[in-house]
């Protein structure tokens, strides 16, 4: 099974719709993360959470909103979607950093979101 | 703030030829810089990371990227590609008190023709 799962995997929906998409992860983490990808502009981070009761913004969080439920699980909101939003989205997970040293991120395999 | 920026973004090559994928950063503190593979359909998965010693580092598949402090760059480089080598990659600047959190850059679509 995969370390890093997202649900659903693909998702097509209606401008002003509510959507939510899931993470979750078996690596026993505490870090988690949100990013859209967009072609042409790379990965941008919208959430991230360093353990279930920190949760902080990243570069494009207007629009969503996330919730930590467990250590294992990060949800993304749109609570109003709208048409640029359509977009590739990944969660990734990662350790604690230790000293010096950096932990990489574990990405998912991708939810596209499409908002007509 | 830190930035990264790929320069190319896209390299088409033919198989069993050599590639480098350029990558430049900027910041006012020291980074850690790392170079992700997308596969098609897939999520991101690390080559290699830089984060201090020596300035050439390998990763997976053959790739090694060499890191050059003066001129805020980290170009990635396979001396002789396959066909499966075809994917997109990113390279990737955290600041040391980003708190892990990545800066990506745009993305360099490597296709490798027979």
């Amino acid at each position: 099974d995969a370390d890093v799962t997202q649900t659903p995997r693909n998702r097509i929906t209606k401008t002003g719709k509510r959507i939510m998409l899931e993470c979750s992860q078996t690596k026993g983490h505490d870090r988690m993360y949100w990013y859209r990808q967009d072609p042409g502009l790379g990965l941008r981070l919208i959430y991230y959470s360093f353990d279930v009761k920190d949760i902080n913004k990243g570069e494009i969080s207007d629009g969503y909103s996330v919730s930590r439920q467990a250590q294992a699980k990060f949800s993304l909101s749109l609570e109003s979607a709208i048409p640029n939003q359509t977009a590739l989205y990944f969660c990734a997970t990662s350790d604690q950093d230790w000293g010096d040293s950096y932990n990489e991120q574990f990405f998912g395999p991708g939810t596209r979101l499409t908002v007509l | 703030a830190q930035s990264v920026t790929q320069l190319d973004s896209q390299v088409p090559v033919f198989e069993e030829a050599p590639v480098e994928l350029r990558c430049n950063y900027s910041s006012s503190v020291s980074v850690y810089l790392f170079w992700y593979v997308q596969y098609p359909n897939q999520g991101l998965q690390l080559l290699l990371k830089y984060l201090s010693g020596s300035t050439l580092v390998k990763g997976i598949n053959g790739f090694e990227a060499e890191f050059n402090k003066s001129q805020t760059s980290f170009h990635l480089r396979k001396p002789s590609v396959h066909i499966s080598d075809t994917a997109e990659y990113f390279c990737a600047a955290r600041e040391e008190t980003s708190g892990s959190r990545l800066t990506f850059g745009e993305g360099t679509q490597l296709t490798v023709n027979p």
